[in-house]
């Protein structure tokens, strides 16, 4: 199986801290992705890394990505409690093939 | 843009019957993908699409499980007969080369 590890599991925080996750995967990889899910709906995608690109930013968010150790981090800074929601990795490889990771909850408090 | 629609919305069904899912994916999108996610899981892939033809099946319970994309647009995904364990969302996502995927808002299904 190609699937990757997250960690935390689950993640809880106040609002206006940050929130960071992390995630491995296995073999070698075109990108990095990361998605959002809120309860009882589709992945939302949010933020993409090449795998010759160390960091990236968008809005609040900061994502980094360590191929000598197959793992990136997500970091959201100065979270919301809209924010609330899991929060998946997926690795794509060749032929367009995408492999999730197990997810981390977040929880904001507000 | 119109997003992947799906349907039904939520299906319960006893052990031992069929089911039959149904995707749409955004027009152009060469790219299906069929996910399994088991509450607290991550989806797992069950089989991807590029146009009409099969990329990767290797994790569908052939057994039990069926998909078919004719016309390379809409997608439907069967199981017979459906087992407890089969109890998951069942998610479709669309692409095109080498871009993000759109994901619908998926499938629940409870097997009694």
């Amino acid at each position: 199986s190609q699937q990757g590890e997250e960690d935390p599991q689950a993640l809880s925080i106040q609002e206006g801290e940050n929130a960071t996750m992390n995630c491995s995967y296995k073999t070698s990889i075109n990108n990095l992705q990361w998605y959002r899910q809120n309860s009882g709906r589709g992945l939302v995608h949010l933020i993409l890394i090449r795998s010759n690109e160390r960091e990236k930013h968008s809005g609040r968010l900061r994502v980094t990505l360590d191929t000598s150790k197959k793992s990136s981090s997500l970091l959201i800074t100065a979270s919301r409690a809209a924010d609330t929601a899991s929060y998946f990795c997926a690795a794509q490889y060749n032929f367009n093939k995408f492999y999730f990771g197990s997810g981390t909850k977040l929880n904001v408090k507000p | 843009e119109a997003g992947v629609a799906q349907s039904p919305r939520y299906k319960i069904i006893e052990k031992r019957q069929s089911v039959a899912f149904w995707c749409n994916p955004i027009s152009g999108h060469a790219t299906l993908y069929w996910y399994q996610q088991i509450l607290g899981q991550g989806p797992k892939l069950l089989i991807q699409f590029q146009n009409n033809g099969v990329v990767d099946d290797s994790q569908l319970p052939k057994d039990r499980f069926s998909a078919e994309r004719l016309k390379g647009v809409d997608s439907t995904l069967k199981i017979q007969p459906a087992k407890l364990e089969d109890s998951a969302v069942y998610l479709c996502a669309s692409s095109l080369a080498s871009s993000p995927l759109h994901f619908g808002n998926g499938t629940r299904l409870t097997v009694t």
